[in-house]
């Protein structure tokens, strides 16, 4: 069975300017969320969604947003890049009947760079 | 609110020793515990979890972990460590009542190092 596949890998972004990234989680997993990882913050929740619905939200700027799919494919998207959304930015899927005791499967990010 | 906090931000230790990464938590209920592992310029992988029962976990490549409702703690051990065990820990948790099913709180993440 795939893993969960998130695109771009890599991206530079200058600032003020805005980026959309992907993730496919494993087939199946209907509940998708997003983390942002830095060095100096580890990892901080963005959101979570599931059946199209978000049904958690992080506390960031409205700057970031995302969507699901009707095929639980994701989207997260950041608008007006500042320095400091420099990171990287890992999507992970679950099986939504663990009701929250079944385990995170990550994808390898997308790294995320603005000048 | 939930939250969990990683001491050591780097541990190191000799091939062949015992290993143990710290981890200490908050919150309101019972909570659900796991450890996940990355390497460099990798996902997280998870490694184990606690959810009920039995307060000795046994995960993915010889590792264990111990609840501690006292301590409110979930420290992260193995036997023997391996050269191949380098790498970030990260140990997260999750508050059933909080509603959702993924919002976890990861601590910061501890750097293990493995001396040949």
């Amino acid at each position: 069975k795939a893993g969960v596949t998130q695109t771009p890998r890599y991206l530079i972004k200058t600032r003020g300017q805005q980026v959309t990234l992907s993730c496919s989680p494993i087939s199946g997993h209907r509940s998708v969320s997003w983390y942002q990882q830095t060095p100096g913050q580890g990892l901080q929740f963005l959101f979570e969604y599931f059946s199209e619905t978000q049904r958690n939200k992080g506390n960031f700027p409205g700057r970031f947003s995302g969507r699901q799919f009707s095929n639980s494919r994701s989207e997260m998207n950041v608008s007006t890049l500042e320095l400091g959304d420099s990171a990287l930015y890992l999507c992970a899927s679950s099986q939504p009947r663990d009701r929250g005791a079944g385990e995170l499967f990550f994808g390898e990010g997308s790294r995320l760079t603005v000048l | 609110a939930q939250s969990v906090a990683q001491p050591e931000d780097q541990v190191n230790v000799a091939e062949g020793n015992p290993l143990t990464v710290k981890c200490t938590y908050s919150v309101s209920g019972n909570p659900y515990l796991f450890w996940y592992v990355q390497y460099p310029n990798r996902g997280l992988q998870f490694l184990l979890k606690y959810i009920t029962g039995d307060n000795l976990v046994k995960g993915s490549y010889g590792f264990e972990a111990e609840f501690n409702k006292s301590q409110t703690s979930f420290h992260l051990k193995k036997p023997s460590a391996l050269v191949s065990d380098s790498a970030l820990y990260f140990c997260a948790v999750r508050d059933p009542l909080s509603g959702g099913y993924q919002k976890v709180t990861f601590g910061i993440g501890t750097k293990l190092q493995v001396i040949p």
